[in-house]
């Protein structure tokens, strides 16, 4: 059973266009929210994260949207770039463990 | 400063057999957490340790087996090996456990590849 949802499986964007990556959860015990950069042969590592008292976070050109109602999170990538073409996971925490996403693999074309 | 290391980075093991994982996590850091990584797929919690104890244990059959030693680092062994384990296996180290505030930010590291023929 996949606790955390994320969608699409895959996405191209132009360079400078908006990447949009979603994901929906189910448990409302979730209660941080953290987003993961993975290059080819790397371990994943932490873009951006959020809690669910907070309806948008934003880091440079990386925004988080959450909507608690709806229990769906969103990642938007702003100015999109090339060196962006990565995989990226949505994840999700109730206590004791990270719940990951089955990840999107963003290509950015030039 | 050194992030999180593990070894080795590959490796190919043949059905039936066994394997060991080795993590050390960024210094000062007291919690490690294994992920399994099928191709294609998000990592799946296996273990989290914290201060030498089992704090969270995520749905993989009793082949699966991890400690933390005195200094923090950890082991990830695999007996019986089958082809499905075929996998990355991450290792994450945090401050503290997951589920609190130094403990919800984990740093990866960059994996052991692993191989079951």
């Amino acid at each position: 059973q996949q606790q955390v949802k994320q969608s699409p499986q895959s996405l191209i964007v132009q360079k400078g266009g908006i990447s949009i990556i979603n994901c929906a959860y189910e448990n409302t015990a979730f209660d941080y929210f953290p987003w993961y950069q993975q290059f080819p042969g790397k371990g994943p590592a932490l873009l951006i994260a959020i809690r669910p008292d907070v309806s948008e976070k934003k880091e440079g050109r990386f925004t988080i949207s959450f909507n608690k109602s709806a229990k769906q999170f969103s990642l938007h990538i702003m100015d999109s770039q090339p060196g962006d073409s990565a995989t990226y996971f949505c994840a999700a925490i109730p206590g004791n463990q990270f719940y990951f996403g089955t990840g999107t693999s963003l290509t950015v074309i030039p | 400063d050194a992030g999180v290391t593990q070894s080795p980075t590959h490796l190919i093991k043949t059905r039936g057999q066994h394997v060991t994982l080795r993590c050390s996590p960024i210094s000062g850091h007291k919690s490690v957490s294994w992920y399994q990584q099928v191709l294609g797929q998000g990592p799946q919690f296996i273990f989290q340790y914290y201060e030498k104890e089992e704090r969270g244990r995520g749905n993989f059959p009793d082949r699966f087996s991890a400690r933390q030693f005195p200094n923090y680092s950890s082991e990830l062994n695999v007996n019986a090996l089958l082809l499905g384990d075929s996998a990355l296996y991450l290792c994450a180290s945090s401050l503290g456990p997951t589920g609190t505030y130094s403990g919800n930010t984990i740093y990866f590291g960059e994996g052991s590849w692993l191989t079951v023929v």
